[in-house]
């Protein structure tokens, strides 16, 4: 049983560039997340979805947009890398949501510079 | 008041001691509590839920006090491999998107236990 799978686990960019965070899980959970951590920061949602077909924003969305046209994939779009999206993001998923615990994929390191 | 504080650590504590990380959070209709467990350049994962009625796991015991917006986790007989970042998570009503509630999670507390 994989779990959560994030790829790719490294990645530098420079300003400007775009890509795509891949998120996969095989546990057929409905919510899925991502968030991001800065040093010595707690970890901040970018954006979540409750099902296929239906996502929303975060606490902090700008910059990002995700999509969410299977049950078992979430990627994250960055679109014109800025300094500012250097950090470490996680995704996630739950069976239900705020009520039961995060499954959480092993991280990308992400530079932009 | 942040939405989730926690003691800003770091605590370095000898092996077989007894520490204690507190945690205050904003909003008096949180539903849901967790402390969770971070190494170093690691994912997060869950240590243990909290229970209003407070909650036990081996050595660990996890407190809820809802009148004063407080959450806290015990650690008895510290070992070595209780090294880690701890973080308090509630589930708070964003600000964002549709309004609806959503893990929030503390900056977290270093635990560093010393042989």
């Amino acid at each position: 049983n994989a779990g959560v799978t994030q790829t790719p686990k490294f990645r530098i960019l420079k300003i400007g560039q775009s890509m795509t965070l891949q998120c996969a899980q095989d546990m057929n959970h409905n919510y899925m997340y991502w968030y991001r951590q800065d040093p010595g920061m707690g970890l901040k949602l970018i954006y979540y979805s409750v099902g296929a077909g239906i996502t929303d924003k975060g606490e902090v969305p700008n910059g990002y947009n995700v999509s969410r046209s299977t049950t078992e994939d979430f990627p994250l779009r960055l679109e014109l890398a800025a300094p500012s999206q250097t950090s470490v993001y996680f995704c996630a998923s739950s069976r239900q949501g705020v009520f039961e615990k995060l499954f959480f994929g092993s991280g990308t390191q992400l530079s932009v510079l | 008041r942040k939405e989730v504080e926690q003691d800003p650590g770091p605590f370095n504590v000898p092996e077989g001691a007894t520490v204690a990380f507190n945690c205050t959070y904003s909003n008096s209709a949180s539903q849901s509590f967790f402390w969770y467990r971070q190494d170093c350049r690691k994912e997060p994962k869950l240590l243990m839920s909290v229970y209003s009625s407070g909650n036990e796991d081996g050595r660990f015991t996890a407190q809820l006090n809802r009148a004063s917006q407080y959450i806290s986790l015990l650690i008895r007989d510290s070992k070595l491999s209780d090294s880690a970042t701890y973080l308090c998570v509630v589930n708070i009503r964003q600000d964002s998107g549709a309004g609806s509630y959503q893990l929030t999670f503390g900056k977290g507390t270093k635990l560093s236990v010393i042989p």
